[in-house]
């Protein structure tokens, strides 16, 4: 059970480059999330999706897309990276509404130069 | 929208030490509590969860917290801390029936020496 997937583990961009950060669960979880970590601040949620064809903005949305064309998929995209998108990003997923815990992936440390 | 609080950034124990980190929160209804741990370089891992019930909730490596609904609180003790518990701690909260928007607090650092 390889629960919450996240690729790439490292990425190097330079400002004005686009990526997708890869986001994939095999728990069938309903709910799955995008948070980015930063020193001081703890995690932010970036955006959320509580279904296949259903997103929304987190508390940190500027500057990224998301989609949920599968219930296994959540790839999260920088449209146009800057240095403060420099950050920890993980992907989250949890299977119940009302009293769900999230289980997170190992994370993806970008780098925008 | 909801908030958390976590007062200690930075705390320095012995080993065999007690533990009790403060996370207060703010939120007027209903709310699912949550402590998690990160190692260093690993992801965000379950310390234990508080969904309803028993106020006194244990969790993994002997750790336990407490609500207190009138003081929207949920610290986190451990009677004895290891070196290996060394990590970062975040509370966090979700009010109930959006497990995927989970506030964090700033997290505490925790360093145990020997």
């Amino acid at each position: 059970n390889a629960g919450v997937t996240q690729t790439p583990k490292f990425q190097v961009l330079k400002t004005g480059q686009s990526m997708t950060l890869q986001c994939a669960q095999d728990m069938n979880h309903e709910y799955m999330s995008w948070y980015r970590q930063d020193p001081g601040m703890g995690l932010r949620l970036i955006h959320y999706s509580v279904g296949a064809g259903i997103t929304d903005q987190g508390e940190v949305p500027n500057g990224y897309n998301v989609s949920r064309s599968t219930t296994e998929d959540f790839p999260l995209r920088l449209l146009s990276a800057a240095p403060s998108q420099t950050s920890v990003y993980f992907c989250a997923s949890s299977y119940g509404s009302y009293h769900g815990e999230l289980f997170f992936g190992e994370g993806s440390r970008l780098t925008v130069l | 929208a909801q908030s958390v609080s976590q007062h200690n950034h930075h705390v320095i124990l012995s080993e065999a030490a007690s533990l009790e980190l403060g996370c207060n929160y703010s939120y007027g209804g209903t709310v699912n509590l949550f402590w998690y741990v990160q190692y260093p370089g690993q992801h965000l891992q379950l310390l234990l969860k508080y969904f309803s019930g028993d106020p006194l909730v244990k969790g993994i490596k002997g750790f336990e917290a407490e609500f207190i609904k009138s003081k929207f609180s949920f610290n986190l003790r451990k009677p004895s801390v290891q070196w290996s518990d060394t990590a970062e701690y975040f509370c966090a909260v979700n009010a109930a029936g959006t497990a995927s928007k989970l506030t964090f607090g700033t997290g505490t650092r925790l360093q145990v020496t020997l």
